[in-house]
């Protein structure tokens, strides 16, 4: 079955280690996505990609980088800039031209320590 | 810019009675779309229901209905009949230019 796929499920991170979270889908959608999602402020936007070898900033990209380079994968790292990155991350993907919504990944916990 | 607001940040509901969540949006879009998505306590995010807006008639899947009110900015979820199983965290979405705006979400609980 096609779908998403996130890993690791738990990840912990030392104080000034850069950290990368994977995100892997074989639906053929164009658009990926990375949100961050912390108590009581819902889903917020981390950066996207329409499209291979182009991404754009979300509402919160400080601290963060990605890359597309294949239309399957749009790994996400948490840079040591990243001032409180202790969170849950989602990501999603869509097939641009359609509106059935979002797929969803499962999701990362990263935990610095 | 859109917008998404979830004014209800927790709601209960009693086994097999019937709920509404509340959600107003704005956006500045004129073809766009609604979505309600569902995070059980394994937080993996589920669409529930979507919308149209340029559909008068109100989207129903089983006991999932909404009451979209276009004029209003309005785009309330009803859970009929409601289940232990229903118990979760649930998100208004609009959809943007390139990507979807979330609420800040609603924690429904289920009591038996």
């Amino acid at each position: 079955d096609g779908g998403i796929t996130q890993s690791p499920k738990y990840l912990f991170r030392k104080e000034g280690q850069n950290v990368t979270l994977s995100c892997e889908q074989n639906l053929n959608h164009d658009a990926m996505y990375w949100y961050r999602q912390d108590p009581g402020q819902g889903l917020r936007l981390i950066y996207y990609s329409q499209i291979v070898n182009d991404f754009q900033k979300g509402d919160i990209a400080e601290g963060y980088s990605v890359s597309r380079e294949k239309k399957e994968s749009f790994p996400l790292t948490v840079t040591s800039a990243q001032k409180n990155p202790t969170a849950f991350y989602l990501c999603a993907s869509r097939q641009v031209g359609t509106w059935n919504g979002y797929t969803f990944g499962s999701g990362t916990r990263l935990t610095v320590v | 810019a859109q917008t998404v607001t979830q004014s209800q940040p927790e709601m209960s509901v009693q086994e097999a009675e019937t709920v509404t969540l509340s959600c107003t949006y704005d956006t500045s879009e004129s073809d766009y779309y609604l979505f309600w998505y569902k995070q059980p306590p394994s937080r993996q995010m589920i669409l529930v229901i979507r919308q149209e807006a340029y559909k008068q008639q109100n989207a129903t899947e089983n006991r999932f209905s909404v009451n979209f009110q276009k004029a209003a900015k309005s785009f309330s979820l009803k859970i009929s009949d409601s289940q232990l199983g229903d118990a979760a965290m649930y998100f208004c979405a609009t959809s943007g230019t390139y990507k979807y705006i979330f609420g800040t979400g609603t924690r429904l609980k289920v009591l038996a």
